[in-house]
């Protein structure tokens, strides 16, 4: 069964604390990316990898970071320095950067 | 750097209704796809046009691309409670910038 996932679908943390989400796909994509979305707003790009072991910043990457070491994991932390961590935070996958982009269910974090 | 801009962001409509939103961008687009999101849901994938001047149809969906292809609308026929989502244009030139989508609510 192809597809993406995200882990966990909700997450809670408290403030100060860093945390990763996971973003796993087995559709053999070679550009994954990672999207804020804030309630009623659109979606914002953290950042994204075009191949492995290379990423590159999106629009809005200070305060997060990410690794690409296997092709289909993308994991994204958020840190501390981030001022405000509480969003939707969705996945997406592609086979390159030009190409439909498949979205996982996204993971919901609250920072208390 | 590029800007996908969409219009209205947020559109009431009677069931039954029609609905159109807006995409524009600040530069030419090798491409626009369009997505649609269910609320509580994750963007999902609904059309890809290419050509300057294309159009495409889904049932009551109309998608068009601009001859300049820097914008580009999306019209749903007959509203349903279906229908009810946010819909989001994303353009390339290189890596995919989304637009900041409209919300779209039907009354039933």
């Amino acid at each position: 069964d192809g597809g993406i996932t995200q882990s966990p679908k909700y997450l809670f943390r408290k403030e100060g604390q860093n945390v990763t989400l996971s973003c796993e796909q087995n559709l053999n994509h070679d550009a994954m990316y990672w999207y804020r979305q804030d309630p009623g707003q659109g979606l914002r790009l953290i950042y994204y990898s075009q191949i492995v072991n290379d990423f590159q910043k999106g629009d809005i990457a200070e305060g997060y970071s990410v690794s690409r070491e296997k092709k289909e994991s993308f994991p994204l932390t958020v840190t501390s320095a981030q001022k405000n961590p509480t969003a939707f935070y969705l996945c997406a996958s592609s086979i390159d950067t030009a190409k439909t982009q498949y979205f996982g269910p996204g993971t919901r974090l609250t920072v208390l | 750097g590029q800007q996908v801009m969409q219009i209205p962001q947020y559109q009431h409509v009677q069931e039954g209704e029609d609905f159109t939103t807006y995409c524009n961008s600040s530069t030419t687009l090798s491409n626009i796809q369009w997505y649609k999101q269910r609320p509580g849901g994750h963007p999902v994938f609904l059309i890809q046009l290419v050509k300057s001047g294309e159009v495409k149809k889904q049932k009551r969906l109309t998608f068009q691309f601009g001859e300049a292809k820097k914008n580009s609308s999306l019209h749903i026929t007959a509203t349903q409670t279906t229908d009810v989502g946010t819909y989001f244009c994303a353009g390339l030139p290189f890596v995919l910038t989304f637009g900041g989508g409209t919300r779209l609510m039907v009354k039933p």
